[in-house]
């Protein structure tokens, strides 16, 4: 099964700090997805990659996709509080219709 | 901005109990998944439903499971008999037909089996 691992597994930065997570796939990446969860709740849809070297940005998130590496990247600019939570990564095979997750990585943001 | 609707929260059920959860997807989407995450571990899918039937399942969605779609707009998983380990939050989510559309999520209900 696709395995997708996600580094760092935790990251507390200062505000206004820039910040990167990655997501890492053990087998070919069709789409790869980044949900935002907050503890206790539901995963927010931040964006969907499919094509080597996309790249979408929303708001002060970009993300890239790198499928020679099987690897995305979430990057952040100018860090907030409201940027806290649990940043998630899911990827489809194609193919199937469910999506495999990372375990995320939970990131904080002080003050 | 359209939402997956989930009810109810939480529920706390004894164990052996039968459970229904209720979704209610967005309204021009085709396609509807259950998911569930065990406290501090991934979140795990349970099935997906297209079409008024089931087309793909996991492992974890055993005979105790099923999923309904009774009307026009409710999406329902029920679990016939549950077990401490059905312990989770339970996500449902939904998609409209396309590859390029995203998995938009409901905020979960929180099911306590005791």
């Amino acid at each position: 099964s696709q395995e997708l691992e996600q580094s760092p597994q935790s990251l507390i930065v200062q505000e206004g700090k820039n910040l990167t997570i990655n997501c890492t796939s053990s087998k070919t990446l069709y789409g790869l997805y980044w949900y935002k969860q907050k503890y206790g709740e539901g995963l927010i849809f931040l964006m969907m990659l499919q094509k080597g070297g996309e790249e979408k940005s929303h708001e002060k998130i970009t993300a890239k996709l790198d499928e020679k590496k099987q690897q995305s990247s979430l990057h952040i600019t100018a860090s907030q509080p409201s940027h806290a939570g649990i940043y998630l990564c899911g990827a489809d095979r194609g193919g199937s219709e469910k999506l495999v997750f990372g375990k995320g990585t939970k990131l904080t943001v002080n003050p | 901005e359209p939402e997956v609707t989930q009810t109810p929260s939480h529920q706390v059920t004894q164990m052996g109990q039968e459970v229904i959860l209720r979704c209610v997807p967005i309204s021009n989407h085709l396609y509807f998944y259950w998911y569930r995450q065990i406290l501090g571990q991934k979140v795990e899918f349970l099935v997906s439903f297209y079409n008024n039937e089931i087309s793909e399942k996991s492992e974890i969605f055993d005979d105790q499971f099923s999923v309904e779609r009774p009307d026009g707009s409710n999406f329902t998983l029920k679990i016939r008999s549950t077990k401490l380990e059905d312990s989770a939050m339970y996500f449902c989510a939904s998609r409209r037909q396309g590859a390029v559309y995203g998995y938009t999520f409901g905020s979960g209900t929180r099911l306590t089996v005791v």
